[in-house]
């Protein structure tokens, strides 16, 4: 089962420190989806990917963070300098993006950042 | 960022009892969707409702897609221990937002044995 996979899983930096994180979607899955959840809270949209094109951007998403997907497969999420304000779940989703059911977003582990 | 209005917060019951959890929006959604999220993993789709007024089983689970498109509620019948967890809903809007997800502040869920 080649489900959304996400590297890595669990990752502790310091702050000021630059990461970056890795999503693999399902395979032949156009649409790829990055949001970020913290504690207590649902998941809150980053940004999103049609093919390669990085299409819409969430006020969330400061100069600080950059994302890619080059070839229209895998994406990588960066963070420059980051700060305590940072940590959170980062999980990413993706789906065929047609019609209908083709909307369907399926998640990855996610990626739990902790900023220290 | 903009959430839905997700209730209960939480709840505690008894093996064998159903549960209710609904969710509100002051936008129309063209499609909502169910999660159930276990610590330290990404959330799992349960149920996708695409009509107004639809009803939706998946196993013990039923969902409906509210006739103004701004609500929908989620039925647990005769509770198991691994429903355990987190459940969220999700709005969804296809056309001009890029189907990204609008989530709840979600329902934890414990179940008693």
């Amino acid at each position: 089962d080649t489900g959304v996979s996400q590297d890595p899983r669990h990752k502790i930096t310091k702050r000021g420190q630059n990461v970056t994180f890795r999503c693999d979607p399902i395979s032949e899955h156009n649409r790829l989806y990055w949001y970020r959840q913290t504690l207590g809270q649902g998941p809150e949209f980053l940004t999103y990917f049609q093919n390669e094109a990085q299409l819409e951007k969430s006020r969330l998403l400061s100069d600080r963070f950059s994302a890619e997907r080059p070839k229209g497969s895998f994406s990588t999420l960066e963070i420059q300098r980051t700060e305590q304000g940072d940590s959170a779940m980062y999980l990413c989703a993706s789906s065929l993006g047609r019609w209908g059911r083709d909307h369907e977003q399926y998640f990855g582990p996610g990626t739990r950042l902790t900023v220290t | 960022g903009q959430q839905l209005n997700q209730s209960p917060q939480s709840m505690f019951i008894q093996e064998g009892e159903d549960v209710s959890m609904n969710c509100t929006s002051s936008s129309i959604f063209n499609t909502w969707l169910w999660y159930k999220q276990d610590p330290g993993e990404g959330p799992v789709l349960l149920i996708a409702l695409y009509k107004a007024g639809e009803l939706t089983s998946n196993g013990r689970l039923t969902a409906q897609f509210g006739i103004t498109r701004k609500d929908s509620f989620l039925n647990i019948s005769a509770s198991i221990p691994s429903d355990v967890g987190i459940y969220f809903c999700a709005g969804q809007t296809l056309y001009n937002q890029g189907g990204k997800l609008i989530f709840g502040q979600g329902t934890e869920l414990s179940v008693k044995p």
